[in-house]
This record gives structure tokens, C-alpha cells and sequence, in this order.
């Protein structure tokens, strides 16, 4: 079992559609979590740290569900620049020695 | 401004001809981290040093070597570049090893073995 597993996608959504991706994780212990996003061919880049109590970011929401060991992120009234790949992280110490998810593909259309 | 730099962004090799990638941060961190990410699948940790301390992780093969001669740069070495070494290569920062800290991804450098 990988220790991230993400659906792959694409996900093909018009523009102001509300898309939802999980994540789910398999170490118990793992301490932090994140949402990377990918553009093709570049690099990743931090979208945002997850929290236990679930946090919020303009249109982007993510939860945390440690009993059950996934991950959600949320997108309302998506964008054509929120295309891109979205890599689920988690570090299973504490000590940024991340663990990515292969990473769901969003794709916006007009 | 440019935070974390890789050179060259794109690097052919021949198979078994011994390559170095470079990375270069301005952020003056600590820790600097490699990554191989093969298409379509997760970046994938390879080593990392915080400050001069080397961190190789157990499934990292020993074609791989790195350096770090002083905190602005890194530098990835593949003594013997085989056809399954063809992916982006990322270096990556974060000013300590803390998961506060965020790290920041250079652009890669695609490597390709001929």
C-alpha cells in the first residue's frame, strides 16, 4: 500500500464548479499535512498546510480527518488557473521529510 | 526574484557518463533537499542536508551522491547515469527541519539519458 494515495483524475470541471479531492495517508503517526500545487512541467509549490480543526483559504478549504487518515481539499467557484496538478503531502515525523501523493489532476474549461 | 536555482534546466547525458546538477538558494536556509520525480509519479526524497549534516534515505541508490560546499549551494551527482535515472531532478530549501517551516522547490532540471 502506498503511503499516500491519491485518485489520479482528471477531474474536468467548468468554470465556477465546486471540486472536492481526498487524500488518504497510512502511518498513524504522521504528524503534519499539506496541499501542493503542481503546474506542468514546474515545480511544486505549497498551497497550504491542513489542520486538525480544518482551515480556510479565499476559495480553498481543507479538512483533516485523523481517525479515519484522509485528507480533503475543497475548491469553490473554480478558476481556469486553478488548472493544474494537486499533490497531497504528508510528513510522517514531524521533521520535513515529506511524502507526496502522486496528485489529482484538475482541469477548468470555459 | 529567484529564490532557488537550478542549473541546467534541462541536461542529456549519455548512458554511464557521470553527471552534476546544481542548486543554488539566496534564502540563506539551512536544509536543502533532492528529489527525483519520474512523469507522473510523486516527487520522491533522495537526500538532504541540514547545514553540513548529509541525510541519505535507505532506498536511495549509491549512483547517487551529493555535496554541499557551503549553505547557498547543493550540488546532485549521478556517477552512472542509467535510462531509469531519466526524470526531473528538484532541489528544494526550508530554514530548518521544523514542518512550520515551508519548503520552496527550485524548477528542476530534466535529465535525460541517452
Amino acid at each position: 500500500r502506498k503511503e499516500v494515495e491519491q485518485d489520479p483524475g482528471p477531474f474536468n470541471v467548468p468554470e465556477g464548479a465546486t471540486v472536492a479531492f481526498n487524500c488518504t495517508y497510512s502511518n498513524s503517526a504522521s504528524q503534519s499535512f499539506f496541499w501542493y500545487r503542481q503546474d506542468c512541467r514546474k515545480e511544486p509549490k505549497l498551497l497550504m498546510s491542513v489542520y486538525s480543526s480544518g482551515n480556510e483559504d479565499g476559495r480553498f478549504t481543507a479538512q483533516l480527518n485523523r481517525a479515519s487518515q484522509y485528507i480533503s481539499l475543497l475548491i469553490r467557484d473554480s478558476k481556469l488557473s486553478d488548472s493544474a496538478t494537486y499533490l497531497c503531502v504528508v510528513s510522517p515525523t514531524g521533521f520535513q521529510k515529506l511524502v507526496f501523493g502522486t496528485g489529482t489532476r484538475l482541469l477548468v474549461s470555459p | 526574484d529567484a529564490m532557488v536555482i537550478q542549473n541546467p534546466r534541462y541536461q542529456v547525458t549519455q548512458f554511464g557518463k557521470p553527471v552534476t546538477l546544481s542548486c543554488s538558494q539566496t534564502l540563506n536556509h539551512n536544509v536543502m533537499y533532492w528529489y527525483q520525480q519520474k512523469s507522473s509519479q510523486a516527487p520522491k526524497l533522495l537526500f538532504h542536508y541540514y547545514d553540513k549534516d548529509f541525510n541519505n534515505e535507505a532506498d536511495t541508490p549509491d549512483n547517487f551522491q551529493s555535496r554541499r560546499p557551503n549553505t547557498s549551494f547543493c550540488f546532485l551527482d549521478i556517477r552512472s547515469p542509467g535510462l531509469g535515472d531519466a526524470a526531473m531532478y528538484l532541489c528544494a530549501t526550508s530554514r530548518s527541519k521544523a514542518d512550520t517551516d515551508t519548503q520552496y522547490f527550485g524548477p528542476g532540471t530534466r535529465l535525460t539519458v541517452l
